[in-house]
């Protein structure tokens, strides 16, 4: 079964410090996502990415985040400048577009640990 | 989009069905019921969508009432492994597929004993 592949599973980085988190999406997906879970919390949306573009964000992405589609297979969420409230599991998902369609496909997650 | 209401826990033993109501009272003519399964330390999983009545897949039944205002999520005979949390969602998909509207409240925690 196809699926959205994440890397690193965990990644510890000291504050301040530049992060990229890296997603493998599914290779007929359209719709790139990325979201967090502060631990013990639920899953917040951060972005959706369409067309090599984003589509929406949430009040949660500012100017600290930024997300890109290098090649054909890669979605990269960067923080800039990391924060200890950073620390969160980070998922990426993907999906296709579809009128009655509301399936994302998650990846197992980043968790990134700010110190 | 609507707000979702849904227990926080509960608990159910191995073979029994297990079901989770969730209410959306403000569910707009265009939105979806969609259930997500989240295991401990991994990404949430589709589990089932509808729109009104009773949708069936391999793992779940979803019922909807006419005025679809709640919706139940019904798991028939649960074992160890359908330990997990549980999120009710309301979604707009539209033209583009955009998930961005997928918004997770804090699901319903259900623990499967032996």
């Amino acid at each position: 079964e196809p699926e959205v592949t994440q890397t690193p599973s965990h990644q510890v980085t000291q504050m301040g410090q530049e992060v990229i988190l890296r997603c493998v999406p599914i290779s007929n997906h359209l719709y790139f996502y990325w979201y967090r879970q502060i631990l013990g919390q639920k899953v917040e949306f951060l972005v959706s990415f369409y067309n090599n573009e984003i589509s929406e964000k949430s009040e949660i992405f500012d100017d600290q985040f930024s997300v890109e589609r290098p090649d054909g297979s890669n979605f990269t969420l960067k923080i800039r400048s990391t924060k200890l409230e950073d620390s969160a599991m980070y998922f990426c998902a993907s999906s296709v577009p579809g009128r009655v369609n509301t399936e994302a496909f998650f990846g197992q997650g980043t968790r990134l640990t700010v110190v | 989009l609507a707000k979702t209401t849904q227990p926080i826990s509960m608990d159910s033993y191995e073979g029994q069905e297990v079901n989770i109501t969730c209410s959306h009272n403000n569910i707009a003519t265009n939105d979806y019921i969609t259930w997500y399964q989240q295991f401990p330390s991994q990404g949430p999983r589709f589990i089932i969508q509808g729109y009104k009545t009773k949708v069936t897949n391999e793992v779940a039944s979803l019922f909807i009432p006419a005025d679809r205002k709640s919706s139940t999520l019904s798991l028939p005979r649960v074992s160890l492994s359908d330990t997990a949390v549980y999120y009710c969602l309301v979604a707009r998909p539209d033209y583009g597929g955009s998930q961005g509207n997928l918004i997770f409240g804090k699901g319903t925690k259900l623990s499967v004993k032996p």
